[in-house]
């Protein structure tokens, strides 16, 4: 969904290294989220966030670190990146308003940890 | 949030209705049943959703059983950009923290 875009689109990094993937949405929405994916399975929640003063961890937040900088971002970090950390990873936003119920994602992020 | 089962795989032909089935035989009254499908390495879509009666958009078509426990999500002229993994998922309605749950889905490949 063009709405939302996430960057970079791939990153390879070094084992140690730290780094964020960003996303934006231009859809209004008040809720984002961060998930990854991982090859052949489905998608785990990172962290999830319903409006800027409000953040949540999901089922796999450890060695990750999120800031809702504006309505509009969300910034997913890695604070020491670490192999088994390579996957695919998703934004997707929704809106309170309609029960929050329906998500939209971003085209993703391919991170390779070496 | 009640667990849904759907084949692994199914094949259709291009310009031929896809029918996808699940099974949600546990779904609670407050349950919704989501569609998303994600094509290769892209971002999840949602397709439709529905709680009790049929739905149709411009993508596609839900048809929910009348006591819910299995629904048929309906692509009326499968394309080749029809291919894809597609997600049954059962949802409760006053769900506030919208934490999807992505099962195996079924792999849906449309040929010409």
């Amino acid at each position: 969904d063009a709405d939302v875009t996430q960057t970079p689109r791939n990153r390879i990094t070094k084992t140690g290294k730290r780094i964020m993937l960003e996303c934006s949405q231009t859809k209004g929405h008040d809720r984002m989220y961060w998930y990854r994916q991982d090859p052949g399975l489905g998608l785990q929640l990172i962290y999830y966030s319903f409006d800027v003063k409000d953040i949540n961890k999901g089922e796999i937040s450890d060695g990750y670190s999120v800031s809702r900088q504006a309505q509009a971002k969300f910034s997913l970090s890695l604070e020491s990146a670490i192999p088994n950390q390579t996957a695919l990873y998703f934004c997707a936003t929704s809106d309170s308003d309609r029960g929050g119920k329906t998500q939209y994602f971003g085209p993703g992020t391919r991170l390779l940890v070496l | 949030d009640a667990k849904t089962t759907q084949p692994t795989s199914m094949d259709c032909a291009e310009g031929r209705a896809a029918n996808l089935p699940c099974n949600h035989s546990t779904i609670s009254g407050n349950e919704y049943v989501y569609w998303y499908r994600q094509i290769h390495s892209q971002g999840p879509q949602y397709i439709i959703h529905g709680l009790k009666n049929n739905e149709t958009n411009e993508m596609a078509s839900l048809i929910i059983t009348e006591d819910r426990k299995s629904s048929t999500l309906i692509l009326p002229h499968a394309t080749l950009r029809d291919t894809a993994v597609y997600y049954c998922i059962v949802r409760i309605a006053t769900d506030s923290w919208g934490k999807l749950q992505f099962g195996a889905g079924t792999q849906v490949v449309v040929t010409p």
